[in-house]
């Protein structure tokens, strides 16, 4: 299994240019999720999703889009790139069993430069 | 205030020491706890996972939580150089559709 997968590992973006992060899993998890890392911040929760067709803001989701088609996939938008998006975006998934997700697994990270 | 708090650190222990990572938290609806590890620039990968109250251990690595103070911590005996990284604590309620996670403490181990 190669896990949970993100491209591209680095991006260097203009303000007001749009991109879209990709993630993809082959566990078949049923659970995804998108965190931005910013020093000093911890990892914070944009959106996740909990299966194709259903997703749900987190705690930061303003100026992010995602959408779930298929189980292995879960891309993040961003739709006009402001300097305060510049961090370390990474992608989780997990199994969601009975309701409840369990842990975590996490991707390599996207690191993203908005000048 | 975060609904989960942790020391940034940075905390340096020379080798073979024995590690106390702390996490405090705010919510009580929190029932699951885990300490991920993160390596410089890589994504966390998960350490232990515990519920509610109580102690796990996994080699040199025991968690203990205490609900009634909301308190959890991460402990590491005989620590290694490999140990170097950053730590993170997490906590999830029942339906675990909402991790909140702490900034992470840095830990170096000196040889």
């Amino acid at each position: 299994n190669a896990g949970v997968t993100q491209t591209p590992k680095f991006q260097v973006l203009k303000t007001g240019q749009s991109m879209t992060l990709q993630c993809a899993q082959d566990m078949n998890h049923e659970y995804m999720s998108w965190y931005r890392q910013d020093p000093g911040m911890g990892l914070r929760l944009i959106h996740y999703s909990v299966g194709a067709g259903i997703t749900d803001q987190g705690e930061v989701p303003n100026g992010y889009n995602v959408s779930r088609s298929t189980t292995e996939d879960f891309p993040l938008r961003l739709l006009s790139a402001a300097p305060s998006q510049t961090s370390v975006y990474f992608c989780a998934s997990s199994y969601h069993l009975g309701g409840r997700t369990d842990t975590q697994y996490f991707g390599p990270g996207t690191r993203l430069t908005v000048l | 205030q975060k609904e989960v708090e942790q020391d940034p650190g940075p905390l340096s222990v020379p080798e073979g020491a024995i590690v106390s990572l702390n996490c405090t938290y705010s919510n009580s609806a929190f029932q699951y706890f885990m300490w991920y590890r993160q390596y410089s620039r890589k994504g966390p990968e998960l350490l232990m996972y515990t519920y509610s109250s109580g102690n796990k251990e996994d080699g040199r690595f025991t968690a203990q939580v205490d609900k009634s103070s909301k308190y959890i911590s991460l402990f590491i005996r005989d620590s290694q150089p490999s140990d170097s990284a950053t730590y993170l604590c997490a906590a999830t309620d029942n339906y675990g559709q909402n991790f909140v996670f702490g900034p992470g403490t840095r830990l170096s181990v000196l040889p």
